[in-house]
Formats: structure tokens, sequence, C-alpha cells
């Protein structure tokens, strides 16, 4: 079945760093960008950057640069994303999706909660 | 940056009504812009893209359309599965930036 499957929830201090996983199956993985999106409590969405699967080359949403970092793992067909110095506001819902412009395969979320 | 506003916030619906949701961008996105759902406790689900592409499978009563700065997502006849939380997306600047629009909730009236 194509799918991305992330890793379970996570809950760190203020400060401390953690590092989701979401892992493709049944597509060819670089053939396709992995996004990663997140969502805070109650609606809306809020995207982090993408990473090219064949390359390697990351891009940060602004908002994001230097505290976090996508890389891959092209053998095991996963791609994981680093959030450094977490804060109590980047408790959410962090999502991978997979395509360009349109997103057509999102993994199912993984919580991550931050709190001393 | 590329603002999209999404209205309404909120729009209350019978059953097999006729929807209509707005987004608008701040400046000119062409047609890349993109529809997705969200139900409690899931993952979104692409709807449309290209302004007004059907994703596969998404059944006929989805359309989207506009180009430009104003786009519209319409629900012919509302079901009770399309209870949801919808957003739209812009990519024009891809793949150095995209945007979400703040969503608009369809709750049943």
């Amino acid at each position: 079945q194509v799918q991305l499957v992330q890793s379970g929830s996570e809950l760190r201090k203020p400060g401390a760093s953690v590092k989701i996983s979401c892992k493709a199956s049944e597509y060819t993985f670089t053939k396709y960008a992995i996004n990663w999106v997140r969502q805070a409590p109650g609606p809306g969405l809020e995207w982090l950057g993408w990473i090219n699967t064949n390359t390697g080359n990351p891009t940060y949403a602004q908002a994001f640069t230097g505290r976090v970092v996508f890389s891959l793992d092209t053998s095991a067909s996963t791609a994981y994303l680093q959030i450094n110095s977490l804060k109590p506001e980047d408790s959410a819902i962090y999502y991978c999706a997979r395509g360009s412009g349109e997103w057509d395969l999102w993994g199912q979320g993984t919580q991550v909660t931050v709190s001393s | 940056e590329i603002v999209v506003t999404q209205s309404p916030a909120t729009l209350s619906v019978s059953p097999g009504e006729r929807v209509t949701l707005s987004c608008r961008a701040s400046q000119d996105i062409d047609t890349n812009l993109v529809w997705y759902q969200q139900k409690p406790g899931q993952a979104p689900r692409l709807l449309i893209y290209g302004a007004s592409t059907r994703a596969t499978g998404l059944p006929a009563r989805f359309s989207g359309s506009g180009s430009g700065t104003e786009f519209t997502l319409t629900i012919s006849s509302l079901q009770s599965e399309d209870f949801a939380v919808y957003y739209c997306l812009q990519y024009n600047n891809w793949p150095w930036m995209v945007t979400f629009g703040g969503g608009t909730k369809v709750e049943i009236k």
C-alpha cells in the first residue's frame, strides 16, 4: 500500500531536541519531494519546508530557518525532521507530505509535546 | 510574502445544500492553488489542484474555480461526510514558499 508512516508521539522539555521519521512505502521514494507541515492546537496549518529526495537539498521556510533540519536515509526510504531548541509553542502535530505543489499523500502525523 | 485569506471562517449548512468557499491571494498566483479537506484526527486530504483539477477519486460534487487572486471551492450538494475544515494553499512561489489560508470550517446547521 502506498503510504507514509510517521514515528510515534514525543514528549520533550523546553530546550531539548526531537527527531521525527517519515517512512515511505510502495512507491519510488526519490521520485517525489517530502514536505513538512505542522498544526498547533486548533485549526491552521504551517509549512516548515521541504527536502529534495534526489539530492538531499533542503529548503526551509523563513520562520524555521536555523532551528529545524531535514534529512534523508534513501536506503530506508525515510525522511527525518529534527527540531532543536524546542519551545512550548512548538507543541503541535507534525505531518510529512509527498509532492511539489499538490501533496497527494500525507503521513498520519506525529504529536510533539514540549512541556517542563 | 503572499497572504492567503479564506472566507468565511465558519459556515453552518444543512445536508443537501450548495456550498461555496472563498480563497483570496494578496497577489496574482495564476492557478497555483490547492484545496485540502481535514476531518478531526486525520491528516489533510488533497481535493483540488491547479485551482480546478479534481484529485483522483474525488466525487464530482466538488469543483474548484478561479485564477489570479480569487478562487472558490464549490460543493454542489453537501453530504454528511463533507463536514470538515477546508484549507487552500498557494504554491506560486514553489519551491521557496507556500502559504496556507486560515481555513473554513463547514459545520452542521
